[in-house]
Formats: structure tokens, sequence, C-alpha cells
């Protein structure tokens, strides 16, 4: 069964440095998602990405993010200057379209130090 | 933008019993309403969803129902068995959207 695989799986870094993690969605899938989980509380929508552009952005999706489809496989998400309450789980998603199943990732839990 | 509530946060169940998590949302134009569970240290995992031309659908133990007069959609699980013990989450996205808006989730809990 086709899945979404995103590395690491844990990722540390030191408060104001960058972090990328990285995603690879379904394959035939157009849509692509980060959503956010800080620990015990729901999952936040960040940011959808289709057609090569952003197409929505929370609000916690500020200037210090970007994202990024460099090839026609992966997806990034890029945080710069990190913040101690950018630590949180990341998931990737993918969908083949909207209002239909979007698939998750396994995340990646990001702890700024 | 959409609003989704969860309840209960937390349930406990015997387990053989049946468990209802119930959702309400805000958006009268919202059409695709998901469940999702989250077992510890993993990703959501889809188990049911519901459009909004049909009122019930079931898969085995798992069945949703939705009320769109009411603006809420609930989730049963029948004979529930302890592997059904995870964070159950509904989501809703607004018409037309592509993200989900997900409620605030429920730990369940089936004790054996």
């Amino acid at each position: 069964e086709p899945e979404v695989t995103q590395t690491p799986s844990h990722q540390v870094t030191q408060m104001g440095q960058e972090v990328i993690l990285r995603c690879v969605p379904i394959s035939n899938h157009l849509y692509f998602y980060w959503y956010r989980q800080i620990l015990g509380q729901k999952v936040e929508f960040l940011v959808s990405f289709y057609n090569n552009e952003i197409s929505e952005k929370s609000e916690i999706f500020d200037d210090r993010f970007s994202v990024e489809r460099p090839d026609g496989s992966n997806f990034t998400l890029k945080i710069r200057s990190t913040k101690l309450e950018d630590s949180a789980m990341y998931f990737c998603a993918s969908s083949s379209g909207t209002g239909i199943e979007a698939f998750f990732g396994q995340g990646t839990r990001l702890t700024v130090v | 933008g959409e609003n989704v509530e969860q309840h209960p946060s937390t349930l406990s169940v015997q387990e053989g019993d049946s468990a209802v998590i119930k959702c309400t949302y805000s958006d009268s134009a919202s059409n695709y309403f998901p469940w999702y569970k989250q077992e510890l240290g993993k990703g959501p995992q889809l188990i049911i969803d519901i459009r909004s031309n049909v009122g019930e659908k079931k898969d085995q133990r798992i069945a949703v129902t939705l009320n769109k007069t009411a603006k809420h959609f609930s989730l049963h699980i029948t004979e529930t068995q302890p592997e059904d013990s995870a964070v159950y989450f509904c989501a809703a996205p607004p018409r037309g959207n592509e993200k989900l808006t997900f409620g605030t989730g429920t730990r369940l809990t089936i004790i054996p």
C-alpha cells in the first residue's frame, strides 16, 4: 500500500538554528500539506501546496516557515530561526484531490532546545 | 473559518461494549467528514469518512452518522476490542477547501 514517508523521525535543534523536515508524498497525489501537533493537543493545519505553490497557510505559518517541492518526489518544510515553541510533531500529508482522503506520514518530532 | 468541537475528551469502555464520539462543526457548506485514529507515536490514519449526501455509513464494527441540519456527526464503534484503544479525531474541511480542521481528539481506552 502506498504511504507518505517522513525523515527524520526525530530532530533536535538549538534555538535559532534552521531545520528542514522532509517528506515523500504518495506519487500520484497532487495536494500536499504540513500539519503540526503539540504534545497532547489537536492536529493543526500549517500549509497546503498545490500546483507548485502555496494554496493556503495558517497564522502559525509565519515568515520563518517555507515549503518547497524541489523535485518530483520530495516536499520539504523549512523553519528558520527556530523557537522553543516550534517544538512539536510535524506531519506531512498528501491527497489526490479536495474532499478526498488525506494520507498522513508517521511524523517528525522536532525538539528545539 | 471552520470550527470543530469534539466530545468527550476521554472515554473508557469495557471490552465488547460500544463507544460513541460526537463532533459538531460550524461551516454549513462542509460536505466531507473524516474520522482519524492516532496510535501512540504514529500519524493519523483515516478509518472512515462520510459525505453530506448520506446520513450513515458503516464499515464492519465502525459506523459514522451525519446530521447536516444540526451540523453534527458521530463515530460509533461496536464490540470494542483492546486494539481500538487510541486517540480519535474528527475533521471537517470548509467546502472546496483542501485543509482539514481537526477536533480536539478523544482518548479511547478499552478496558479488558
